[in-house]
């Protein structure tokens, strides 16, 4: 079963805006990933998150994470067209194997 | 460091015929994942290894998919027969520790399979 669930499903803006995906699961978790997936590619490790976190920053990502709320967030900024994939979250729960959500398709027009 | 290595990179087989897969994790990664992404949909784990035991299989159709991983490195994943909704892209990942806690996985590009 997927435990995260991306919204939306499907963004598309403009190079140099920011670009805002929502996570939400439904159970406690260790830590939340973040992967990317270019057309016909496999996935890419962007940021990981654990559960005693509430933000962390890589580059031009920010992940923020709501264990209250049972959500997380991914932001962007200033994105450029080669930032267009698909953006999947992933929760990794007790001993249970890591668990993927549909993603986001995010489409950034030059 | 080399990626996963994942042959062939398409197949397209007739309902009913057999297809395997094959994966060359990164060097020195102890655990090893199949996963199944259908299209428009997040990967579904199938299968993962440790070293050359297996640690979760409860979602691999076992009457039609079979997996192995011998000698603790590589690995091959199999379909036989194959129906319609094996339709999918078959990714091969690997983790450097033990486990999940905490460990990015790396993915291979995967397989496109077809069945016609």
């Amino acid at each position: 079963s997927q435990q995260g669930e991306e919204d939306p499903q499907a963004l598309s803006i403009q190079e140099g805006e920011n670009a805002t995906m929502n996570c939400s699961y439904k159970t406690s978790i260790n830590n939340l990933q973040w992967y990317r997936q270019n057309s016909g590619r496999g996935l890419v490790h962007l940021i990981l998150i654990r559960s005693n976190e509430r933000e962390k920053h890589s580059g031009r990502l920010r992940v923020t994470l709501d264990t209250s709320k049972k959500s997380s967030s991914l932001l962007i900024t200033a994105s450029r067209a080669a930032d267009t994939a698909s953006y999947f979250c992933a929760t990794s729960s007790g001993n249970t194997p890591l668990v993927f959500g549909k993603g986001t398709r995010l489409s950034v027009i030059a | 460091e080399a990626g996963v290595a994942q042959s062939p990179r398409y197949k397209i087989i007739e309902k009913r015929q057999s297809v395997a897969f094959w994966c060359n994790p990164i060097s020195g990664h102890a655990t090893l994942y199949w996963y199944q992404q259908i299209l428009g949909q997040g990967p579904k784990l199938l299968i993962q290894f440790q070293n050359n035991g297996v640690v979760d299989d409860s979602q691999l159709p076992k009457d039609r998919f079979s997996a192995e991983r011998l000698k603790g490195v590589d690995s091959t994943l199999k379909i036989q027969p194959a129906k319609l909704e094996d339709s999918a892209v078959y990714l091969c990942a690997s983790s450097l520790v033990a486990g999940q806690l905490n460990s990015p996985l790396h993915f291979g590009n995967g397989t496109r399979l077809t069945v016609t």
